[in-house]
């Protein structure tokens, strides 16, 4: 069966620092790969996705993510992390079928972010 | 990105008790999702709903869960009779028909007592 892994439970950053956040997913064909992030009291909001061709995908608030094939990961980056960042980290992967019309997302446990001043 | 409004936000009820869960999309879209987060726990898929009919559903959706699009535009999920164990988050999603970018509402929390 497909899963996602989040090894990270919880991360602590100073602003300002570099940022990574691990996923590794099992999938044998290539993946749909997202990132979603969830603030306090809100919904899951897409940060970015990964399809097909590019390995490193930019997405909003200045994150980005790079699709690694031999390594199975897709591992969520950000090169200074600001206060307003902290919030709970979802990565997910389309379930086999995903890109025709059907196709669920399977979510990994989440990493939450702090960030220090 | 586009919206999806649920309600409400917080719904608190007894045990044995029946629950509906409400989400409108604000376009027109034809596959709809829920989710569910235990506390704690991570994001589950629940039941999807293609064309006015489930298409896929996890081994969680059992009986007690049902799902329908009453009125064109609400999309409803209800349990029946609630357990202590259905407390948690519900996330309901759809997908843009142009790509295969799911979008989530801000979830309903549901606590059984």
């Amino acid at each position: 069966a497909q899963s996602v892994t989040q090894p990270d439970i919880h991360i602590t950053v100073s602003e300002g620092a570099s940022l990574e956040l691990r996923c590794n997913y099992s999938y044998g064909a290539t993946p749909y790969l997202f990132w979603y992030v969830q603030s306090p009291g809100q919904g899951l909001q897409l940060l970015l996705k990964y399809f097909s061709g590019d390995t490193l995908v930019q997405g909003i608030k200045g994150f980005e993510a790079e699709f690694k094939r031999s390594q199975s990961s897709f591992n969520l980056r950000k090169p200074s992390v600001h206060w307003s960042d902290a919030a709970e980290y979802f990565c997910a992967v389309g379930e086999k079928g995903y890109g025709g019309s059907q196709g669920n997302l399977i979510f990994g446990k989440g990493t939450k972010l702090s960030v220090k001043p | 990105e586009p919206e999806v409004t649920q309600t409400p936000s917080h719904q608190v009820t007894q045990m044995g008790q029946e629950v509906i869960l409400r989400c409108v999309p604000i376009s027109n879209h034809l596959y709809f999702y829920w989710y569910r987060q235990i506390l704690g726990q991570k994001v589950e898929f629940l039941v999807s709903f293609y064309n006015n009919e489930i298409s896929e559903k996890s081994e969680i959706f059992d009986d007690q869960f049902s799902v329908e699009r009453p009125d064109g535009s609400n999309f409803t999920l209800k349990i029946r009779s609630t357990k202590l164990e259905d407390s948690a988050m519900y996330f309901c999603a759809f997908r843009d028909r142009r790509n295969a970018i799911q979008y989530f509402g801000a979830g309903t929390r549901l606590s059984v007592l």
